[in-house]
C-alpha cells in the first residue's frame, strides 16, 4: 500500500519564474491538503482540495493555486516566485468520511528560490 | 486566535520518559495531534486525541488533554535514539474546519 508521494524531491528556481509541485494521494484517500514548512517553523496551511474542488484555503496569495485530478492526485502552482517562498511544500492526505480525519503526510518538495 | 506553542529544545537520556507539552487557544478544537518528523522527511502521524476524552495510550506513547488550561502533553516512555526528531502538536478547530494548525514544534535530543 503506497503511502503519499510528492515530486520532485528537490527544486531551484529563480525569482519571477513558476513551478508546479505533484502530489498523489494514499491509496483510498479522496482529499489533499498542501502546506508550506519554512526554515525551523510549523507547516502552514496553503489549501485543501476534495471531489476537485479547493473547499478551504489558508492566508496566502493568489500567487499560490492547485488542482485536483478525477485520480484524486493534485498539483501545486506558484506564480511569480518570490525568495520567501522557498520552504518544503507537504502534501497530505486523508479520507473524508473517516472521523478524526487523520491526513498522512508525503515526504515533501524542497522548493529553494535564488 | 491561531497560536499553537511548543517549547523549542527537550533533552532526555536513554531510557527515560520524555515528555512534550503544547498549549492551544481554542476551546473548541475538536481534534488534537501529535506528528514526528526527522531531519529531511516529512510529517508522521503519531497519534491524535478526541477533544472529549482526557487521555489516550497506544504502546510507548500517552497523551493527556487538560482542556480547562487547554495543554496537551505527549509522553514517550522507555525513550531510545530513534525517538531523536522534531515533535509537532497540532489542533483542528472544528469539524468542517479542515486545516490542521501546527506549533512551531520541540526538538528531542537523546542523550547516551
Amino acid at each position: 500500500d503506497a503511502g503519499v508521494t510528492q515530486s520532485p524531491t528537490h527544486l531551484i528556481k529563480t525569482r519571477g519564474q513558476q513551478v508546479t509541485l505533484r502530489c498523489s494521494p494514499k491509496s483510498g484517500h479522496d482529499t489533499v491538503s498542501w502546506y508550506q514548512q519554512a526554515l525551523g517553523q510549523g507547516p502552514q496551511f496553503i489549501f485543501q482540495y476534495y471531489e476537485e474542488e479547493e473547499r478551504q484555503r489558508g492566508n496566502f496569495p493568489d500567487r499560490f493555486s492547485g488542482h485536483q485530478f478525477p485520480n484524486y492526485s493534485s498539483e501545486l502552482n506558484v506564480n511569480a516566485l518570490l525568495l520567501g517562498d522557498s520552504a518544503l511544500y507537504l502534501c497530505a492526505s486523508s479520507l473524508s468520511a473517516q472521523r478524526g480525519y487523520e491526513q498522512y503526510f508525503g515526504p515533501g518538495t524542497r522548493l529553494t528560490v535564488t | 486566535g491561531e497560536d499553537v506553542e511548543q517549547s523549542l529544545f527537550l533533552s532526555v537520556r536513554e531510557g527515560d520518559s520524555s515528555v512534550i507539552n503544547c498549549t492551544y487557544t481554542d476551546s473548541s478544537s475538536t481534534y488534537l495531534y501529535w506528528y514526528k518528523q526527522e531531519p529531511g522527511a516529512g510529517l508522521q502521524l503519531l497519534t491524535y486525541i478526541f477533544s472529549n476524552m482526557d487521555m489516550k495510550q497506544d504502546q510507548r506513547l500517552t497523551v493527556l488533554l487538560n482542556k480547562k488550561d487547554k495543554h496537551l502533553s505527549l509522553r514517550i516512555a522507555d525513550t531510545q535514539t530513534g525517538d531523536s526528531a522534531i515533535y509537532f502538536c497540532a489542533e483542528r478547530w472544528d469539524f468542517g474546519n479542515e486545516k490542521l494548525t501546527f506549533g512551531t514544534g520541540t526538538r528531542l535530543t537523546i542523550i547516551p
